[in-house]
Formats: structure tokens, C-alpha cells, sequence
């Protein structure tokens, strides 16, 4: 099974900073990750994939990098709406498996 | 646009059994039968936990380790709808249980681009 590890578990940010969240597979998965973005009481919703692709809808200050094991999702000015928790998730080989989530608070 | 609606949930003994449905609708030309759907679960306060996914057809099925043997995963094309049937259910059950879409036909192990609202399974006595 793939470990997915994200770090930090908390990110405390002011509204306008830039957030940079990350994500570590305990093998390689290429470019098969995805993140998701989580409110309370809500389902996911998936922010990108391809590791870098947005998904529809998805506005630019959200953008994914990385391949591998190391990824990146970085948001780069934090909007009201932005604070929630992420999940990362790798697709390259079964099971499906998810990060534990970071959660992105006001500071 | 795509929706899931998720239904079935409820409180349920310890070794007992549940049936989640997932009503899919919104998609183009009868599409439904072409796209792989999963049941992933959240527990209380925890984090995402993939459970099960089915292929388009219905022919190819992956279980988790925590639900094998246990818990079967089934669809009904002509219904547009996905199932999750759960049997000797445990405490550590307990969860949210979302259904959710693969993001492109013909693809089995994908991400997911539609979610349901989820629906609640609490096992206890």
C-alpha cells in the first residue's frame, strides 16, 4: 500500500498570504495525485489532478506541482472561502489511498 | 451537471447489515454504464478512506483490506444507480459514506470529479 504523508497537519495564514501545503508518497506514483479541498459538513471537492491540472471551475490562485513521490499544492493568496481542510490522494496503483489531511486555519 | 444522491444510512448493531444506495443523474446519452464509481468513507473527525470501486460494466471490482470479504460493491446500469452492501458490521464502521464518480470514462482507478453528500452509518449497540 502507497503511504501518503501531508505536512504540515495545521497551516495557520493570514487572508492575502500564500499557503504551500505538501504531500509525500511513500512510492513513486508519477503524476497521479490529486487534491481535494474540504468544509465542514461538505464533500470534497477536487481542486486538481494530473498533479497540476485544475479541474473545472478551479480559480488560478490554486495550482499542484510535483511528480513522484514529492508533491506541492500551494494557494497563493488565501481567500475567506480557502479555509478548510485538503487531502491529497494517489490513483497510480490499488488501493486508492488518501493523505491525512492539512488543515488551512486563520491566523 | 452530475448528481449523487447517497441514501441508506442508519444505526446498526455491531455483526449487523446495510445497503447504500447512490442515485447518479445528469449524465449525457445514458453515460452512467461508462464511468467507473467508488464508495469512499470518513469517520468521525478523521480523514478519507477509499472502500470500494466498481467498473463501468460492473465486471471488475476493488475492495480495501479493512472491508473484504465483507462488504460488496454493485451497480444497476438500467437504474443509474451504485450499491454498497455491508455485512458483519463493526464499530470501527462508523463513518460518513460518500459515493463518487471516476473523473473519465473507460477509466477503473481514477480520482474523483463528482461526490455525494454522503450518508451517515453508525454501528453500535
Amino acid at each position: 500500500e502507497i503511504v501518503m504523508t501531508q505536512s504540515p497537519a495545521t497551516l495557520s495564514v493570514s487572508p492575502g498570504e500564500r499557503a504551500t501545503l505538501s504531500c509525500r508518497a511513500s512510492q513513486g506514483v508519477r503524476t497521479n495525485l490529486a487534491w481535494y479541498q474540504q468544509k465542514p459538513g461538505q464533500p470534497p471537492r477536487l481542486l486538481i489532478y494530473g498533479a497540476s491540472s485544475r479541474a473545472t471551475g478551479i480559480p488560478p490562485r490554486f495550482s499542484g506541482s510535483g511528480s513522484g513521490t514529492e508533491f506541492t499544492l500551494t494557494i497563493s493568496s488565501l481567500q475567506s472561502e480557502d479555509f478548510a481542510v485538503y487531502y491529497c490522494q494517489q490513483y497510480d496503483n490499488w488501493p486508492l489511498t488518501f493523505g491525512g489531511g492539512t488543515k488551512v486555519e486563520i491566523k | 451537471e452530475v448528481q449523487l444522491l447517497d441514501s441508506g444510512g442508519g444505526l446498526v448493531q455491531p455483526g449487523g447489515s446495510l445497503r447504500l444506495s447512490c442515485a447518479a443523474s445528469g449524465f449525457i446519452f445514458d453515460t452512467f454504464r461508462t464511468y467507473a464509481m467508488s464508495w469512499v468513507r470518513q469517520a468521525p473527525g478523521k480523514g478519507l478512506e477509499w472502500v470500494a470501486t466498481i467498473s463501468g460494466s460492473g465486471s471488475s471490482t476493488f475492495y480495501a483490506d479493512s472491508v473484504k470479504g465483507r462488504f460488496t460493491i454493485s451497480r444497476d446500469n438500467s437504474k443509474n444507480t451504485l450499491y454498497l452492501q455491508m455485512n458483519s458490521l463493526r464499530a470501527e464502521d462508523t463513518a460518513v459514506f460518500y459515493c463518487a464518480k471516476a473523473w473519465r470514462t473507460t477509466l477503473t482507478i481514477s480520482h474523483f470529479d463528482s461526490w455525494g453528500q454522503g450518508t451517515l452509518v453508525a454501528v453500535s449497540s
